[in-house]
């Protein structure tokens, strides 16, 4: 089983629609949560980057944080053509003086249509 | 602003032949990285340098050596290329891997191995 669970879609939706992306992991440790989205052919560039448990709203992003479920979401409102991308959802354990090290989901693509 | 930059971006090689990727970022982070992505598998650690003058091995080392020429710099090699090495190759780049900051990423190499 993989530390880190996300479905890999392709996930379509309509423009204008509120998208819900997640993620499920098993390791506790993690209190570090990311989301990153990436283009076709190009590198992955941060979102949203979030610690501890509830939400964080940037525009019409928001990053949800749920430690007792082991679950975190990404929610999109009015969706646009240009959100189609696949989204990475990342985690990094809590710090034991050690390099810390990112522990990334497969990603979901996502396609917003007109 | 460039952030990080990856050169070249495309690449075809036989087997059997050599090759270094180069990797340059100008956020005056400490610690960088060299990830693979490959469908299905999401984003896997080959090497990183968590500052100047040291490098360790992540998940996927084999077949690959890293040089952290200096702080901004740090190249990837494949000394004698093989078909399971097609990938695209991504650098990344972070304050320090002994904190928790995100890690932010280059555009990436395409690697074919033929």
């Amino acid at each position: 089983q993989k530390e880190v669970e996300q479905d890999p879609g392709p996930l379509s939706v309509p423009e204008g629609a509120i998208v819900s992306l997640n993620c499920t992991y098993s390791n506790s440790a993690f209190q570090y949560f990311m989301w990153y989205r990436q283009y076709s052919r190009k590198g992955p560039e941060l979102l949203m980057y979030t610690y501890s448990s509830g939400n964080k709203e940037d525009g019409r992003f928001t990053a949800q944080v749920d430690k007792s479920s082991k679950y975190i979401s990404l929610f999109i409102r009015d969706s646009q053509p240009s959100d189609s991308a696949t989204y990475l959802c990342a985690m990094i354990p809590v710090n034991t003086g050690t390099a810390s090290k990112l522990t990334f989901g497969t990603g979901t693509r996502l396609q917003v249509t007109l | 602003n460039a952030g990080v930059t990856q050169t070249p971006k495309f690449q075809v090689l036989k087997t059997g032949q050599s090759m270094t990727l180069q990797c340059a970022q100008d956020m005056n982070h400490n610690s960088m990285y060299w990830y693979r992505q490959d469908p299905g598998m999401g984003l896997r650690l080959i090497y990183y340098s968590a500052s100047e003058g040291t490098t360790d091995k992540g998940e996927v080392p084999n077949g690959y050596n890293v040089s952290r020429l200096n702080k901004r710099e740090f190249s990837l090699r494949l000394e004698s290329a093989a078909p399971s090495q097609t990938s695209v190759y991504f650098c990344a780049s972070s304050v320090s891997a002994y904190s928790n900051q995100p890690q932010h990423f280059g555009d990436g190499t395409r690697l074919s191995i033929l």
